[in-house]
Order: C-alpha cells, then sequence, then structure tokens
C-alpha cells in the first residue's frame, strides 16, 4: 500500500466519548501534519511532527491529543469534543521539515460531533 | 511573512471554455508554490509544483501554472474545461525558511454543460 492513509473515514461521536484518529503513511517521509478543514474556513494547521517530535502546535483546545509513536503514523486523540469541532480532519505527510516539497494528503476523516 | 491570497472563491465557466484560476503569493524569500484539486469529503491531491526550475509547470489532468516573480503570481490554467474539473483547488507556499505550508482559502469551480 503506498501514499497516505486515514481511518476511519467517517466517524459520529457524542460529546463524552472519547476517540481517536489514525493516519499511516507509506512514502518513508519525516513530517506528518494535522489539519482541521470546516465549512466555510481556511484550511487550519493543527499539530507538525518531524522525526516524532512535536515542532507546531497552532493553540489548539487540549480536548485534542496527538500522538507520534514513529514516522510511519500519527494518531489524533479526541474527547470531550463540541459540535463545533465537526470538520474533515485531514492527515498529511512531506519528505522533510521544514517542507521543502509538496505535501501528501489522506482522504480524511469526516467527524460529526452529535 | 508568508501567504498566499486566492481571488475569487467561486467561479463558473462553460464546459470546454478556458479555465483561469488566481493565485497571488507573498514571501520574502524563493517560494515552492503548489496547486491542489479537492473532490468532495477527499483529501487535496496535487496538481502540479514550482520547486525554482522551469516557470511554466504542467501537472496532472491538463492542467498547468506560469510562475511571474514580477507578478508574485501561480495562476492555474486549463484550455478546455471539462465536467470533472468541477471541484475546490487550493493554491500553497512553502520555503526554506518557512516551517509550514502556506494555504489559500480555496476557489470553487463549477463546469456549466
Amino acid at each position: 500500500e503506498t501514499g497516505v492513509t486515514q481511518t476511519p473515514r467517517h466517524l459520529v461521536m457524542g460529546m463524552t466519548n472519547k476517540k481517536s484518529l489514525k493516519c499511516e503513511q507509506h512514502l518513508g517521509h519525516n513530517a506528518m501534519y494535522w489539519y482541521k478543514q470546516s465549512a466555510k474556513k481556511p484550511l487550519e494547521l493543527m499539530f507538525v511532527y518531524s522525526l516524532e517530535e512535536r515542532v507546531e502546535n497552532n493553540s489548539v483546545p487540549s480536548r485534542f491529543s496527538p500522538e507520534c509513536p514513529n514516522s510511519s503514523h500519527l494518531f489524533l486523540h479526541l474527547h470531550t469534543l463540541q459540535p463545533e469541532d465537526s470538520a474533515l480532519y485531514l492527515c498529511a505527510s512531506s519528505q522533510d521539515y521544514p517542507p521543502h516539497t509538496e505535501a501528501f494528503f489522506g482522504q480524511g476523516t469526516r467527524l460529526t460531533v452529535v | 511573512a508568508q501567504s498566499v491570497t486566492q481571488l475569487g472563491s467561486h467561479v463558473s465557466v462553460s464546459e470546454g471554455a478556458l479555465v483561469l484560476l488566481r493565485c497571488n503569493y507573498s514571501s520574502s524569500v524563493p517560494p515552492y508554490l503548489f496547486w491542489y484539486v479537492q473532490y468532495p469529503n477527499q483529501g487535496l491531491q496535487l496538481l502540479l509544483k514550482y520547486t525554482s526550475a522551469a516557470t511554466l509547470v504542467k501537472g496532472i489532468n491538463g492542467f498547468e501554472a506560469e510562475f511571474k516573480k514580477s507578478e508574485t503570481s501561480f495562476h492555474l490554467t486549463k484550455p478546455s474545461a471539462h465536467m470533472s474539473d468541477a471541484a475546490e483547488y487550493f493554491c500553497a507556499l512553502s520555503s526554506n525558511t518557512g516551517n509550514q505550508f502556506y494555504f489559500g482559502t480555496g476557489t470553487s469551480l463549477t463546469v456549466i454543460p
């Protein structure tokens, strides 16, 4: 399998639930990213990991908790989310950080908080 | 500071007509520039990239873009629109000194039959 794979593709969760989003890249890249894409809003960078170390955390609420156990896997742990957190969550990877070449994106997880 | 501006959040063209999507950038260092396409509930797919080689860049699906330093622009064009081109398009920038990708706000392309 190649590219960037995200699971699940769709997730519906209650505000008291705990769930995790998973991202896996088979490209041998050193950097991985989480983005949030809400309707009618620009793409928002949430977290960046380079060589498994977090290098960017863009004022994201603590109810979102990232984890990067190795350079191929990235998780986003979710707990006590709010309805406004409903969005498409995109994972991406790039060869290096800072990025000199393009980002490769996964298909996204469509999250609905009820 | 680095940024990308996409002029026109919505563009409509007739099938077979020229597609022109505008992107202007701001960067104090040489930029790397990208165009991505996104279909509903999908991730972003790279159309083409400029990384300081040829200023006219050809991409997939018949798209191309020209890097114009004097105009700080990287507009995306396609000579003849197809119904399957209807999607959201994003321009993005990175550089050797930046710490992330900078994305435009996107342009939604509608193709009218």
